[in-house]
């Protein structure tokens, strides 16, 4: 079974600093994707970044990327330049897009996310 | 592109009764949609895999008599919670994927509060 931590229950980080959220994950497939979510308070969800396992290459997104360690199954974000608008709970994803369960995405338990002006 | 809307945003009912939510995808067809349940302060637990045309798929331990989703057409899915309780309580949130992209998309959620 797959399986998705984040360690971080809440974080904090000064406007225009940088932070990165911490994400691993437990998978014996080899084809499968990586998400990162944002969710603020009005709850709604919106994808922040998405990271294919095949592609070696970090994604980007103006000032969000990640940090993909297949070998260590780890998937970090880095926010740079925060902005109050960061302000949110982040969850890391897993899906794998074939098979049984496809299309599922599991969701990590979130990482809250203070900027603080 | 790739809107995702529920119906409605947030619902109070008393004990015993039933409620519907609706979920639609607006702008694109939607062969499956998912269906989510959090309470606060949680993540998001997925509770049932909505195809169009055939009987959803539940995750252990949610009650398909009780959470009845209908997946009648390419652009609505609904679920009904039967027989309303308090811990029945939650935000429920659905999204729906577009074929042949690796991705769901998420409507706006929906908060049931049953007295």
């Amino acid at each position: 079974a797959q399986t998705v931590t984040q360690s971080q229950p809440e974080m904090s980080v000064q406007e225009a600093e940088t932070v990165t959220l911490s994400c691993t994950y437990d998978t014996s497939e080899s084809n499968y994707y990586l998400f990162w979510y944002k969710q603020p308070p009005s709850r709604q969800m919106i994808l922040v970044i998405r990271q294919e396992a095949y592609k070696q290459q970090n994604a980007t997104e103006n000032r969000f990327s990640v940090n993909f360690q297949k070998a260590a199954k780890s998937f970090s974000l880095k926010i740079s330049d925060s902005q109050l608008g960061d302000t949110a709970m982040y969850f890391c994803a897993f899906m794998i897009p074939t098979g049984g369960s496809q299309g599922n995405l599991i969701f990590g338990k979130g990482t809250k996310l203070s900027v603080k002006p | 592109g790739a809107v995702v809307s529920q119906h409605p945003s947030w619902v109070i009912c008393k004990s015993g009764t039933s409620v519907k939510i609706e979920c639609r995808s607006l702008d694109f067809q939607a062969t499956t949609m998912f269906w989510y349940r959090q309470f606060p302060k949680q993540s998001l637990m997925l509770m049932a895999t909505s195809n169009e045309g055939s009987k959803a798929t539940y995750e252990q331990g949610v009650e398909k008599d009780k959470f009845l989703i209908n997946h009648a057409s390419l652009t609505l899915s609904t679920l009904t919670v039967t027989s309303a309780h308090p811990e029945d309580s939650s935000f429920y949130i659905c999204s729906a994927r577009v074929e042949g992209r690796n991705e769901q998309f998420f409507g706006p959620g929906t908060r049931l509060t049953v007295l």
